[in-house]
């Protein structure tokens, strides 16, 4: 099975910082990856798909890229509500494997 | 109003089985494929399975393939989860996750349960 694998972990960092968050597949994936965000208490919610889709509602200070085997997330100017977890999520075929998540924390 | 309502959550032994349920309403439940998703405490999401939208198809993590089945009843507008030969680490909250279909292919939408709590201990 394909594994998902992001990085970092976790970061600490400034409201107004721009952020960024890699997503690697071990094998192509094309551009079937989905980034949800997901805040204490909270059920997951979903931000971009096919990689580069903003869900509407979503702002637009977050976008996607990558295509393959590695992806990235980046919210251009941090906010002090988009502190949390956020995670990637294939889905190009099953199992509809998620990364591990990564934790955005205030510096 | 959409709504996912997931049920049978609660306490097992280890070697247990237990069946959760997942309510429907305000969509035609018929016509969607479905997910569940686990969460363990303080842990990241873990995707468990899914099924089309007739039940034809069923797929698995390899962490509950053999143990788990997934499956619907769409005159009840409910989805289940059948788990059985439980371990410890399948505690965690289980929600049941209303799918959405883009250029062909699935993925989880913005439409989740609330959650259900099992616990796997002796």
């Amino acid at each position: 099975d394909i594994q998902m694998t992001q990085s970092p972990s976790s970061l600490s960092a400034s409201v107004g910082d721009r952020v960024t968050i890699t997503c690697r597949a071990s094998q192509g994936i094309s551009n079937y990856l989905a980034w949800y965000q997901q805040k204490p208490g909270k059920v997951p919610k979903l931000l971009i798909y096919a990689a580069s889709t903003l869900q509407s509602g979503v702002p637009s200070r977050f976008s996607g890229s990558g295509s393959g085997t590695d992806f990235t997330l980046t919210i251009s100017s941090l906010q002090p509500e988009d502190f949390a977890t956020y995670y990637c999520q294939k889905y190009d075929s099953a199992p509809r494997t998620f990364g591990q998540g990564t934790k955005v924390e205030i510096k | 109003e959409v709504q996912l309502l997931e049920s049978g959550g609660g306490l097992v032994q280890p070697g247990g089985s237990l069946r959760l349920s997942c309510s429907a309403s305000g969509f035609t439940f018929s016509t969607y494929f479905m997910h569940w998703v686990r969460q363990a405490p303080g842990k990241g999401l873990e995707y468990v399975s899914a099924i089309t939208s007739n039940g034809g198809y069923t797929s698995y993590a390899d962490s509950v393939k053999g143990r788990f089945t997934i499956s619907r009843d769409n005159s009840k507008n409910t989805l289940y989860l059948q788990m059985s030969s439980l371990r410890a680490e399948d505690t965690a909250v289980y929600y049941c996750v209303k799918d959405m279909e883009v250029g062909g292919k699935h993925l989880l939408s913005d439409c989740w349960g609330q959650g259900t709590l099992v616990t796997v201990s002796s």
